[in-house]
């Protein structure tokens, strides 16, 4: 099956820093998600990106499908930023597979 | 619209009960996934419903679990003879296709 890597695995921020997520994975793929898990467990979707760029708010996200890798970006970091963000090939020729995430604490 | 609920939020049971897990989808939904979290973890891909073709059932740990599908919505994950390492959040998700899917709130299960 397809690998999903992410790193770093920890990340600390002080709030209002900026950060970047990287999600590389072992073959080409058709779907793409990054989701946040908050402190209550539920998962909330924040970009569906097979290719491309896109953006919401603070939040952005880039998918060079080519080179196998993704990116989230995250800028003015938040205390409500907290969590683990996870990476996952959803659908397509594989089974959906989640990377081991990576996980957020804001400092205030 | 309404997301995807689950039933129970929490459930714990005695090593060797069998329980019975709810997932209703998003309606419209045509695919249907079953998802384990143990914890600390990342998430573990249990069992996959598209359509009215036959379930993706790769993922499942062991016979002790099943899952079925009734008329192309509701889901229900059946533990058989729970054991201590079946404790986890168990998770579903809906989806159009194999577009983005949609995550419902999980069920915890406890096996004592």
């Amino acid at each position: 099956g397809i690998q999903v890597e992410q790193s770093p695995p920890d990340l600390i921020l002080q709030e209002g820093a900026n950060s970047t997520l990287r999600c590389n994975f072992s073959d080409s793929v058709n779907n793409l998600q990054w989701f946040h898990q908050n402190p209550w467990g539920q998962l909330i979707n924040l970009f569906y990106i097979p290719s491309g760029t896109k953006q919401n708010g603070r939040l952005s996200a880039t998918t060079v499908a080519t080179e196998r890798y993704s990116l989230l970006y995250i800028s003015s970091s938040q205390t409500t930023d907290s969590g683990v963000y996870f990476c996952a090939v959803t659908g397509g020729s594989y089974i959906p597979t989640f990377g081991r995430g990576t996980s957020l604490i804001v400092h205030p | 619209g309404a997301g995807v609920s689950q039933s129970p939020s929490n459930k714990v049971t005695e090593k060797g009960k069998d329980v019975e897990l709810r997932c209703d989808p998003i309606s419209g939904h045509t695919a249907l996934y079953w998802y384990r979290q143990s914890l600390g973890q990342g998430l573990e891909f249990l069992i996959y419903f598209q359509g009215n073709s036959a379930p993706d059932k790769s993922g499942l740990p062991s016979d002790r679990f099943s899952a079925e599908r009734t008329g192309g919505s509701v889901s229900t994950l059946t533990i058989q003879r729970t054991q201590q390492e079946d404790s986890a959040v168990y998770l579903c998700a809906s989806s159009f296709g194999t577009s983005e899917q949609y995550f419902g709130p999980g069920t915890r299960l406890t096996v004592t």
